[in-house]
């Protein structure tokens, strides 16, 4: 069975620090994907970032990085130079490709990030 | 391009009354979800279907919720009689089904509030 879990509930930063939110998963299956939502106050899920678990290359956006390791089954986020607006819900999410189909996505419980000016 | 529309964007209701949620997937998608969000449980999977068929309804908590999908372009999401513990924020999804799993695009949800 899939399983998320993201052992941060909350941080709190100030501004321009940098800030990791980790995520550790469980799946039994050889090929899955991993993504990361972002929920701003106002509740909408912003997608930012899927990665297939046959690509453990570092994935740098912006002030967004994210690091996958398969060897500790973790597929954290950083983001540098935290901005007020960076102040939200962070979800960590998998999906299994079985034989079947693509599985839903399973989500962690989230981290609240807050920054503070 | 219009995204997932969700209705309505918040209902109050009364413990006994029947709900009625509804969802129109993005063009083109052949696969929609519906998940809740409370502080408690976080999100998690009600119902999918993939090309108008439910695959799995094991997420759907009680007898009292029912979801169809009558076309590609609309789902609902029924909870008849509601409770104050269905109190939550319903979303739902949409993602095309080929190749490995895509994003999933996300309406903005409903949130309802059974008093």
């Amino acid at each position: 069975a899939q399983k998320v879990t993201q052992a941060q509930t909350e941080i709190s930063v100030v501004e321009k620090e940098d800030v990791t939110l980790d995520c550790v998963y469980e799946t039994r299956d050889t090929t899955y994907y991993l993504f990361w939502y972002k929920q701003p106050p106002s509740g909408e899920l912003v997608f930012l970032i899927r990665r297939n678990s046959f690509d453990e290359q570092n994935e740098i956006s912006g002030r967004y990085s994210w690091n996958f390791q398969k060897s500790t089954s973790s597929f954290n986020f950083t983001i540098t130079a935290s901005q007020v607006v960076d102040s939200a819900v962070y979800f960590c999410a998998l999906s299994e490709v079985l034989n079947s189909g693509n599985t839903p996505l399973v989500f962690g419980k989230g981290t609240r990030l807050s920054v503070i000016a | 391009d219009a995204g997932v529309i969700q209705s309505p964007r918040h209902e109050v209701t009364e413990m006994g009354q029947e709900v009625t949620l509804r969802c129109k997937p993005i063009s083109g998608h052949n696969s929609l979800f519906w998940y809740r969000q409370t502080m408690m449980r976080g999100l998690e999977l009600l119902i999918y279907f993939n090309n108008n068929v439910p695959i799995d309804d094991s997420g759907m908590p009680e007898d009292r919720f029912s979801a169809k999908m009558p076309n590609a372009s609309f789902s609902t999401l029924k909870i008849q009689p509601s409770e104050p513990r269905d109190s939550a924020v319903y979303f739902c999804a949409s993602r095309r089904l080929a190749g490995g799993p895509g994003e999933l695009f996300f309406g903005e949800g409903s949130r309802l509030t059974v008093l």
